[in-house]
């Protein structure tokens, strides 16, 4: 298995509502990542986990709050977004400690309404 | 302040040529550098990367050129193909240490006309 799995490929969801990205890698990744891209931008880092510990933060805003509860899955939790957070939300994983064999998922496309 | 810069926004060339995509970067501390292809809707592909130890790498159609002092790395498609038509991504990142971002370009697209 190479692949990194997202899911729901598409997203609809309110200002107040409360909705969770998922994420699954059986490559043996310790390294996940959660990435952004607007349209016609490039992806933009926002969380790195590494060993189930999240070890890079880009100052998200807290209406994203990213878990990894194991060493194949990762989560973003989403409460409260704005319209201008409409994206496609891009799930990675790498080797541990290393760049090597960096993955991306297909993405989950977000529009807030 | 942009690190990795992808100057050409497009580029349209004929099947059958040479296809050469541009990447240049600011940060002295990138030190390995990937290629990503990316259709409408779909999470990046991995291409082809490169080591600041090397100055070529080649893979199929594929070859990434790399000239350290100029900062300066390019894409090379020989032949390119149509399904070759979509975004280009160069990515850059420090191999060392605990720091495993990649920072984008903000890509070329390419399109390979019949």
């Amino acid at each position: 298995d190479t692949e990194v799995t997202q899911t729901p490929k598409h997203l609809v969801m309110g200002m107040t509502n409360k909705k969770s990205l998922k994420c699954e890698q059986h490559m043996g990744h310790r390294a996940m990542y959660w990435y952004k891209q607007k349209a016609k931008k490039p992806p933009e880092l926002m969380f790195v986990y590494s060993y189930e510990k999240l070890s890079i933060n880009e100052s998200v805003p807290s209406r994203f709050s990213p878990e990894c509860p194991n060493s194949s899955l990762l989560n973003l939790h989403l409460h409260a977004l704005q319209p201008e957070d409409s994206a496609l939300y891009l799930c990675a994983s790498s080797q541990r400690n290393s760049i090597y064999g960096y993955t991306f998922g297909s993405g989950t496309r977000l529009t807030v309404v | 302040d942009q690190q990795v810069k992808q100057n050409s926004p497009s580029l349209s060339v004929q099947e059958g040529r040479i296809s050469i995509l541009n990447c240049d970067y600011t940060n002295s501390m990138f030190d390995y550098f990937l290629w990503y292809k990316k259709y409408p809707a779909e999470g990046p592909t991995f291409l082809i990367s490169i080591s600041s130890i090397k100055d070529k790498n080649e893979d199929g159609r594929f070859t990434v050129f790399l000239n350290k002092s100029a900062k300066h790395l390019s894409l090379h498609i020989v032949p390119s193909q149509p399904g070759d038509s979509a975004v280009y991504f160069c990515a850059a990142t420090n191999s060392g240490g605990s720091n495993y971002k990649l920072t984008f370009g903000k890509g070329t697209l390419l399109t390979v006309n019949p």
